[in-house]
Order: structure tokens, then sequence, then C-alpha cells
């Protein structure tokens, strides 16, 4: 599983509250991404990691920020949450040295639900 | 990036090879084809890469086809835990490794 968790599994808040999700690796890995999957989209990156503050946006980066001030750890932050980032969002590493060749190996997931 | 063409479902049987096909025409010259797969409610899974020649790991093989616009994800003897959704992505010849998602294959496997 590449040492991935993330955290929490679950969790259920209010619209217009802050969250913050986050993953963990222990392999020590440069590149890190999150993703969200919803019904009918498959998943979907949100923001990636190429090394410690280093970050840059994907396709779906409104509404979503993050942090990498440490290796192991890339956090997720929904500024102000909304009923549409109701969804399940997956981390995930980068093995292999470069662009080209290359496995991503991902966490088992956070389920986010905004009410 | 590259658009892919899969089928929404396939169905094999038990023990079964099954070929899972993917079209990717405008596939650029460097990018590698990715396969991923994911199982009921986790996470996705690498499968497989593969730039020009066929490539075969314990999991499965790919062949790809000559003028690489497109391949085929082959399980050899496929068993339940093979149900999944199938994902081809092509990848690599932009920066940082980034995978962009279809929507798969859903692969149903019967006992």
């Amino acid at each position: 599983d590449a040492g991935i968790t993330q955290s929490p599994r679950h969790k259920v808040t209010e619209t217009g509250t802050p969250v913050t999700l986050r993953c963990h690796q222990t392999e020590n890995h440069r590149y890190m991404y999150w993703y969200r999957q919803d019904p009918g989209h498959g998943l979907r990156l949100i923001h990636y990691s190429y090394g410690v503050k280093d970050t840059d946006k994907g396709e779906v980066s409104d509404g979503y920020s993050v942090s990498r001030s440490k290796t192991e750890d890339f956090l997720l932050t929904l500024e102000s949450a909304t009923s549409s980032q109701t969804s399940v969002y997956f981390c995930a590493i980068r093995a292999g040295g470069s662009d080209r060749v290359f496995e991503q190996y991902f966490g088992p997931g956070t389920r986010l639900t905004v009410t | 990036d590259a658009k892919t063409t899969q089928p929404n479902s396939m169905e094999s049987n038990e023990e079964e090879p099954v070929h899972l096909p993917c079209n990717h025409s405008t596939i650029s010259g460097t990018d590698y084809i990715h396969w991923y797969r994911q199982l009921p409610s986790q996470g996705p899974e690498y499968v497989i890469h593969g730039l020009t020649s066929n490539v075969n790991n314990r999991m499965a093989s790919l062949a790809i086809a000559e003028d690489r616009k497109s391949s085929t994800l082959i399980l050899h003897r496929a068993t339940l835990r093979d149900a999944a959704v199938y994902y081809c992505i092509p990848a690599g010849g932009t920066s940082y490794g980034k995978l962009t998602f279809g929507q798969g294959t859903i692969l149903t496997v019967h006992p």
C-alpha cells in the first residue's frame, strides 16, 4: 500500500465550515496528489505537489488549497465547505524516477459529506 | 492529454481470459500507456504500463498496437477479485506524472 494513510476516513461537516484532510506517507516520495471522485466523473486531480512547499493546481482546484511543509504530509483544505464538495477524496504518491515511467499508489480515501 | 475510448462495461467468467481494449488514437509519441484498476470501495491500483513493446507482470499483460493507437489489457485467468473498473491512461508526455482518469471499463466476473 506504499505506506499511505488518510485522515479522517469519514467526515460530515456543515456548509461554510473549514475542513482539512491529511495524507501521510512513510516512504519519502517527492510527488503527491489529491483527487476527488464523484459518480459519473471518475477521478479528477485537485492539486499536486512536487516537493516540500512546491504545489500546483490540477483540473478542479477552485475552493481548495493545499500545503506541504514536510515530505510526509500533504494537506488539503476546504476553506469554506460547500455541498458540491461532497465527494470521496483520494491521495496518491508517485513512485518511479521520471515523469514518463512511474506508478501512482493511492490511499484508502476520505469520504466527505457536506450538509 | 490524449483522449481514450474504452467500453463502458464487459463481462467475463471466472478462470477465463479477459481482453480489455482501449483506443488512444491521439497519444503523443512520448506517452506511456498506463493501466489502473479500482476495486469497489478502494482507491485505484496500479496494474501495468508500457511504451511500445508488449509488457507482462504478475497481474496482467499489456499488448500495444504497432501504431500505438490502441492497447489491450489481458487478464489471463479472471478471478472474482478482478471485478473492478479498469482505466487506460496515456501519460508521461507532460510534467509531474499527472494522470487523467476517464470513465474506464466496469469488468464483471461471473463465478
